[in-house]
């Protein structure tokens, strides 16, 4: 049972737009941590999509999207493109664990 | 190039110990706080410990805790995480992963290497 809750899963046909959430807690995204979204290819290491709830690292496209409001993220992916067929993480920190907490991950299928 | 190479990963006999080490370069390995995260076969991530660039500050999870010691040696830009007393649960790929400065986002990421504990 992961503290930050993602759907296991969703799918978008190509050029949809999907959203992944995240639901966190008032000792974690409610308490005003950032939350932090990572790509993860299959049989690859994660990758920063987005970080301080809505900010792109250099060469992440402009079709991934974050945002925050509450106790909950989301991650938004417009245009969808074969090669976003992934697992997506949600990350943040949680202040009565005293350390970063994951989301259980959510994976995306291109139909 | 801006790299972290993790080793040190391999079978283990329940109850056993492991040290993994993972080696930085392309930036100024002292400056950055540094994190150990894993994830099991088939599963999700899990941050495992958390080391502040000067030692100062360290974390575990609550699976981890009195088992795994993280610490670094900056002189050698390097990452090191002590694992005793290792539970078939340990099973995983274990990543060492970098700290932004400007936020507490994991930016880069190691290949990972894989610690089996079984009979």
């Amino acid at each position: 049972q992961s503290v930050l809750t993602q759907p296991p899963s969703v799918s978008g046909a190509p050029g949809q737009r999907v959203t992944i959430s995240c639901t966190g807690s008032s000792s974690n995204i409610g308490a005003g941590y950032d939350v932090h979204w990572y790509q993860q290819l299959p049989g690859t290491a994660p990758k920063l999509l987005i970080y301080g709830n809505s900010n792109r690292p250099s060469g992440v496209p402009d079709r991934f999207s974050g945002s925050k409001s509450g106790t909950s993220a989301s991650l938004a992916i417009s245009g969808l493109q074969a090669e976003d067929e992934a697992d997506y993480y949600c990350q943040s920190y949680d202040s009565s664990l005293s350390g970063s907490v994951f989301g259980g991950g959510t994976k995306l299928t291109v139909l | 190039e801006v790299q972290l190479v993790e080793s040190g990963g391999g079978l283990v006999q329940p109850g056993g110990s492991l040290r993994l080490s993972c080696a930085a370069s392309g930036f100024t390995f002292s400056s950055y706080s540094m994190n150990w995260v894993r994830q099991a076969p088939g599963k999700g991530l899990e941050w495992v410990s958390y080391i502040s660039s000067s030692s100062s500050t360290i974390y575990y999870a609550d699976s981890v805790k009195g088992r795994f010691t993280i610490s670094r040696d900056n002189a050698k830009n390097s990452l090191y995480l002590q694992m005793n007393s290792l539970r078939a649960e340990d099973t995983a790929v274990y990543y060492c992963a970098r700290a932004m400065i400007v936020d507490d986002a994991f930016d880069i990421w190691g290949q990972g290497t894989m610690v089996t504990v079984s009979s």
